[in-house]
């Protein structure tokens, strides 16, 4: 079966930093892409950023393009969000989900996790 | 940018009826098109992909049409669990990978 678990959430304030982490598990981690999307209380989906399944490419929205870096580490079927210069607007619920294909282009979503919440507030 | 506008914002369906979901992209996504549905407080779950096919899983009440900008999400007849907020997402040009506003199907 497979499982995400993200954790890492808090409470942070405005210019600070925060690592988000999710556990995989029940499939083959490095066959696949991993993305973060994140939700706004009470907003829709926004996607974040992906990496390759071998981790060699990464991509990220234009709203956290130099702030945010994603990584994995195979050897613990981890992956990882490292989120830096936070403002208010980053303020959600982080999703991280497993891709249908370790490449990064057309892909979707098949397993998701069940969030954690990153509040950025002084 | 692929811009994905889902119509309506919100949509009153009595239980055992029949909802009808639009989606249109900015520009042709061909059939890469998935649609996913959120339940309060849980994750997204996969419904559809590639504009039409089904997700393991999921009931046959559900189908997915269209290609091209638009498309279209249809639950044949509604039951209590499917009382959510629906998402389509297009995979076809990306980064950045987009996502549609969302549709919040209610009870009448």
């Amino acid at each position: 079966e497979v499982q995400l678990l993200e954790s890492g959430g808090g409470l942070v304030q405005p210019g600070g930093s925060l690592r988000l982490s999710c556990a995989a598990s029940g499939f083959t981690f490095t066959t696949y892409a991993m993305s973060w999307v994140r939700q706004a209380p009470g907003k829709g989906l926004e996607w974040v950023s992906v990496i390759s399944g071998g981790g060699s490419n990464t991509y990220y929205a234009d709203s956290v393009k130099g702030r945010f870096t994603i990584s994995r580490d195979t050897s613990k079927n981890t992956l990882y969000l490292q989120m830096n210069s936070l403002r208010a607007e980053d303020t959600a619920v982080y999703y991280c989900a497993k891709a249908i294909k370790g490449t990064v282009t057309k892909n979707f979503f098949d397993y998701w996790g069940q969030g954690t919440l990153v509040t950025v507030s002084s | 940018e692929i811009v994905m506008t889902q119509s309506p914002a919100i949509l009153s369906v009595s239980p055992g009826e029949r909802a009808t979901l639009s989606c249109r992209a900015s520009q042709s996504v061909s059939s890469n098109l998935a649609w996913y549905h959120q339940r309060p407080g849980q994750a997204p779950r996969l419904l559809i992909y590639d504009a039409s096919t089904r997700a393991t899983g999921i009931p046959a009440r559900f189908s997915g049409s269209g290609s091209g900008t638009e498309f279209t999400l249809t639950i044949s007849s509604l039951q209590s669990e499917d009382f959510a907020v629906y998402y389509c997402q297009q995979y076809n040009n990306w980064p950045p990978l987009t996502f549609g506003g969302g549709t919040k199907v209610e009870i009448k």
